[in-house]
């Protein structure tokens, strides 16, 4: 069965230190990947997604990702974190096109100044 | 991008009410809605899938005759979630996803409805 598996519960990063938020799928094919992002009480915005081509892909505030097939992994960055990133960040995974996704249990990601 | 609407986006009640949630796509034609739901500080889990004009599909475990899907247009998809009971407070979720056939088409997702149960 297809699975998510985002390792780190929560995350503590000082303000302008840089980030990576690791996120590890399992799925026969070639998956869909995305990366949201969850702020208290909210929706989800999407960060970033994989489809296909270039396996660095770039997102929305600073974001980027990179899928390492031979490593099951796309794992989300950021070189220079700001304290508005404090969130929670989902990775989630398409089985086939058009699908729902299954999520990750998500990193709570939290900011020191 | 698109835009998908929920309402109410926050809702009491009491046990053993039923409680409406509508989900909206407000630019564009949603074939295929879903609906999510996620318990405190956990990740959004699969409750249904609704496609326009069909039954809902509902994933193992959804008690399909207590949470009612109802996907009548292709911009409005509601859940119903009947007789609640405080176990059923969780915040829901509603995505929409336009097209169909081969290519995916990436999904929007709604602001989610917090519902309490008392």
């Amino acid at each position: 069965a297809q699975s998510v598996t985002q390792p780190d519960i929560h995350i503590t990063v000082s303000e302008g230190a840089s980030l990576e938020l690791r996120c590890n799928y399992s799925y026969g094919a070639t998956p869909y990947l995305f990366w949201y992002v969850q702020s208290p009480g909210q929706g989800l915005q999407l960060l970033l997604k994989y489809f296909s081509g270039d396996t660095l892909v770039q997102g929305i505030k600073g974001f980027e990702a990179e899928f390492k097939r031979s490593q099951s992994s796309f794992n989300l960055r950021k070189p220079s974190v700001h304290w508005s990133d404090a969130a929670e960040y989902f990775c989630a995974v398409g089985r086939q096109a058009g699908t729902a996704l299954i999520f990750g249990k998500g990193t709570t990601l939290s900011v020191s100044s | 991008g698109a835009v998908v609407s929920q309402h109410p986006s926050r809702v009491i009640c009491k046990s053993g009410t039923s409680v409406k949630i509508e989900c909206r796509s407000l630019d564009f034609q949603a074939t295929t809605m879903f609906w999510y739901r996620q318990f405190p500080k956990q990740s959004l889990m699969l409750m249904a899938t609704s496609n326009e004009g069909s039954k809902a599909t509902y994933e193992q475990g959804v008690e399909k005759d207590k949470f009612l899907i109802n996907h009548a247009s292709l911009t409005l998809s509601t859940l119903t979630v009947t007789s609640a009971h405080p176990e059923d407070s969780s915040f829901y979720i509603c995505s929409a996803r336009e097209g169909g056939g081969g290519s995916y088409n990436e999904q929007f997702f709604g602001p989610g409805t917090r519902l309490t149960v008392l």
